[in-house]
């Protein structure tokens, strides 16, 4: 089904350091993954995507892993800037469900000074 | 590249009225584009797919009556909320992708419509 976050869950991580954001799937057609980061009133940002014959992808400062045996993916990012915080979520792509990219719960991530 | 262009940004509108919100592909051609809806501190839930020259197809749970759909050209899609309620009031965020399934939605910057 949907994944709607009631609350959202909140990561806090000390500048510099290096965050790890991590997001669980169900739906085992599943074939492509993206991860976006929301900041307050905007819509959403691309960051990095994965597709499913990959179990993982770098960007700039960015890396996504995906463990498709336990559906789960996660965000690195490294060396994390105040202007990281934001929130992050994964989507999903199902070949099951007409290329629809769903999008999961979500996680805030707060940077410390 | 890939910019999509969402207006109005904000609306208020009184009980009953109909809002219509415009999603504009700017450097390239959607044929087809989504809409989602959130609310405060959640996630994005998909209300319907925009395909152009055709019928939308909506999420289920979402009523097509209420949430009318129009993908008149490669570049527009507009979203109607007709006889808005105070429960309408959300973040209406439109997306379109630049080629196939395997590749990212680009979003909008939304619209935060207030319902009175």
């Amino acid at each position: 089904g949907e994944s709607v976050g009631l609350h959202l869950p909140t990561l806090s991580v000390q500048e510099g350091d290096n965050s790890i954001i991590n997001c669980a799937y169900s739906n085992s057609a599943s074939d492509y993954f993206i991860w976006y980061k929301q900041e307050s009133g905007k819509g959403p940002q691309f960051i990095i995507d994965i597709r499913s014959n990959m179990d993982k992808r770098q960007g700039q400062r960015v890396t996504v892993l995906l463990n498709k045996t336990v559906k789960h993916l996660s965000l690195q990012i490294a060396a994390t800037q105040p202007g990281d915080s934001a929130v992050y979520f994964c989507a999903e792509r199902a070949m099951n469900r007409d290329d629809k990219i769903i999008f999961g719960k979500g996680t805030r991530l707060h940077i410390l000074p | 590249g890939a910019v999509v262009s969402q207006h109005p940004s904000w609306v208020i509108c009184k009980s009953g009225t109909s809002v219509k919100i415009e999603c504009r592909s700017l450097d390239f051609q959607a044929t087809t584009m989504f809409w989602y809806r959130q609310f405060p501190k959640q996630s994005l839930m998909l209300m319907a797919t925009s395909n152009e020259g055709s019928k939308a197809t909506y999420e289920q749970g979402v009523e097509k009556d209420k949430f009318l759909i129009n993908h008149a050209s490669l570049t527009l899609s507009t979203l109607t909320v007709t006889s808005a309620h105070p429960e309408d009031s959300s973040f209406y965020i439109c997306s379109a992708r630049v080629g196939q399934g395997n590749s990212p939605l680009h979003f909008g910057n939304g619209t935060r419509l207030t319902v009175t």
